[in-house]
C-alpha cells in the first residue's frame, strides 16, 4: 500500500477483555515496529521485527502483550486481559530494513485503545 | 538511566517568526537522530535527520543542529506557519541500526 495502515483506528474495550490490533506495513518493508503513546507522552518502544530474525521484544511491558508477524508482512499486537493503564495510542511503523544505513521510520495513524 | 528528553514542553510563536525546538540526549554512542512532526490524530511524520558526523543539516524551511559536545539537538523552523502547529519529537538511534528512542515531545503553537 501507499502507507502504513492500522486497524481499527479506535477500540473501546472492557477491562479484562483481550484485544487485537493490526498493522499493514508499506509493501516491501522488512522492518516493522510497534510503539505505544500515552496521552501527552512520547513514544515507548514495544517490539521490533526484522525479516526472518527473532523479534526484539525488549519493550513489551508485561507477558499480557504479544505480537506476531505472519509471512513477513502484516503484524498483530495482542493485549490479553486488558487493564485501564493499557489505554493509549498504539503506533505501528515500518522501514525498508536495510541495515547498512540508518533509515527513517514511516508511521501509521495509530489505534486509539480505551479500556473502560 | 539514559534518555532522550526535551527542554520545553510547549512553545508558542507568532506566525512568520522562527521557531527553535531543543532536545537533549545522554547516550554519547548514539549516531543518528531524526525529528518527527505529529499532528493531532495522526502518526509521526519524518521531517529531517542527521548523522553524528555532521553538525548541521538543512531542509526546506527546517534546519537541524547537532552539538555532540553537550549532547544537544535542535530543530529550527524558519518563517513558522499555522500548519507547523504540532508536537515535535526527536528520536535517537542506539543499540542497533533501526531501534529508535523518542523524547516526550514539544508542542508548537503558532499564533496567527
Amino acid at each position: 500500500g501507499a502507507g502504513v495502515s492500522q486497524s481499527p483506528s479506535n477500540k473501546v474495550t472492557e477491562k479484562g477483555k483481550d484485544v487485537e490490533l493490526r498493522c499493514d506495513p508499506i509493501s516491501g518493508h522488512t522492518a516493522l515496529y510497534w510503539y505505544r503513546q500515552s496521552l501527552g507522552q512520547g513514544l515507548e518502544f514495544l517490539i521490533y521485527f526484522q525479516g526472518n530474525s527473532a523479534p526484539d521484544k525488549s519493550g513489551l511491558p508485561s507477558d499480557r502483550f504479544s505480537a506476531e508477524r505472519t509471512g513477513g508482512s502484516v503484524s498483530t499486537l495482542t493485549i490479553q486481559r486488558t487493564q485501564q493503564e493499557d489505554s493509549a495510542v498504539y503506533l505501528c511503523a515500518s522501514s525498508s530494513g536495510q541495515q547498512s544505513t540508518n533509515e527513517k521510520l514511516f508511521f501509521g495513524s495509530g489505534t486509539q485503545l480505551s479500556v473502560l | 538511566g539514559e534518555s532522550v528528553g526535551l527542554h520545553l514542553p510547549t512553545l508558542s510563536v507568532q506566525e512568520g517568526d522562527n521557531s527553535i525546538i531543543n532536545c537533549a540526549y545522554s547516550n554519547s554512542a548514539s549516531d543518528y537522530f531524526i525529528w518527527y512532526k505529529q499532528e493531532s490524530g495522526k502518526g509521526p511524520q519524518f521531517i529531517i535527520d542527521i548523522r553524528s558526523n555532521m553538525d548541521k543539516r538543512q531542509g526546506q524551511r527546517v534546519t537541524v543542529l547537532l552539538n555532540k559536545t553537550v549532547k544537544h539537538l535542535s530543530l529550527q523552523i524558519a518563517a513558522t506557519q499555522p500548519g507547523d502547529s504540532a508536537v515535535y519529537f526527536c528520536a535517537e538511534n542506539r543499540d542497533n541500526f533501526n531501534k529508535f528512542y523518542f523524547g516526550s515531545g514539544t508542542k508548537l503553537n503558532v499564533k496567527p
